[in-house]
């Protein structure tokens, strides 16, 4: 079965600096990976998504994410944080659930981030 | 166009009352699925539908049911709520399985 780690619970980073938010997966075949954010309050809105190709994919409000095979990561970069910026990230990992013969979804446990004035 | 939405956005149930949670969607998508969410864990799925009339179950759906009579609705019950049912649900959509899920807004539901 999949996996998800976010090995990072809680970051706080100072507005205007760079962010990575770190993401290891486990799957024994190539993933669909996918990055959303949680305002408080609200639900998950995707940020951006990896199918295959490019193994740099650029999403929303300036966030970019990099699936590096080797390392079976895929980190969420953005090179200046805004204060808007502070939610919760949540990383997925999309596989064949061969039992169920469908796809789901299964989410790391998220990351808090914090952005300082 | 409305999404995802998820009613009610609130509500708080005693031990044993039983209530139904109602999601729809408006983007004729083909899967629909309930998560529920707690502190520190992340998103974890109760139970799925891959198209009108099926239904699945997912990674924690002791205490629950579903029905998908209708392509746009996706319905999630809980029979007999216990505390350990305290949680935000939230619905989601997708067009495919294996296609990006859209969100409802959640709803917070309290078992005392």
């Amino acid at each position: 079965a999949q996996s998800v780690t976010q090995p990072d619970i809680h970051i706080t980073v100072s507005e205007g600096a760079s962010l990575e938010l770190r993401c290891n997966y486990s799957y024994g075949a190539t993933p669909y990976l996918f990055w959303y954010v949680q305002s408080p309050g609200q639900g998950l809105q995707l940020l951006l998504k990896y199918f295959s190709g490019d193994t740099l994919v650029q999403g929303i409000k300036g966030f970019e994410a990099e699936f590096k095979r080797s390392q079976s990561s895929f980190n969420l970069r953005k090179p200046s944080v805004h204060w808007s910026d502070a939610a919760e990230y949540f990383c997925a990992v999309g596989a064949l659930n061969s039992g169920a013969g469908s796809y789901q979804l299964t989410f790391g446990k998220g990351t808090k981030l914090s952005v300082i004035p | 166009n409305a999404g995802v939405t998820q009613t009610p956005k609130f509500r708080v149930l005693k031990t044993g009352q039983s209530m139904t949670l109602l999601c729809a969607q408006d983007m004729n998508h083909e899967y629909m699925y309930w998560y529920r969410q707690d502190p520190g864990m992340g998103l974890r799925l109760i139970h799925y539908s891959v198209g009108e009339g099926t239904t699945a179950k997912g990674e924690v759906p002791d205490g629950y049911n579903v029905s998908r009579l209708k392509k746009q609705n996706f319905l999630l019950g809980l029979e007999s709520a216990a505390p350990s049912q305290t949680s935000v649900y939230f619905c989601a959509s997708s067009y495919k399985g294996n296609q990006p899920q859209h969100f409802g807004d959640g709803t917070r539901l309290s078992i005392l």
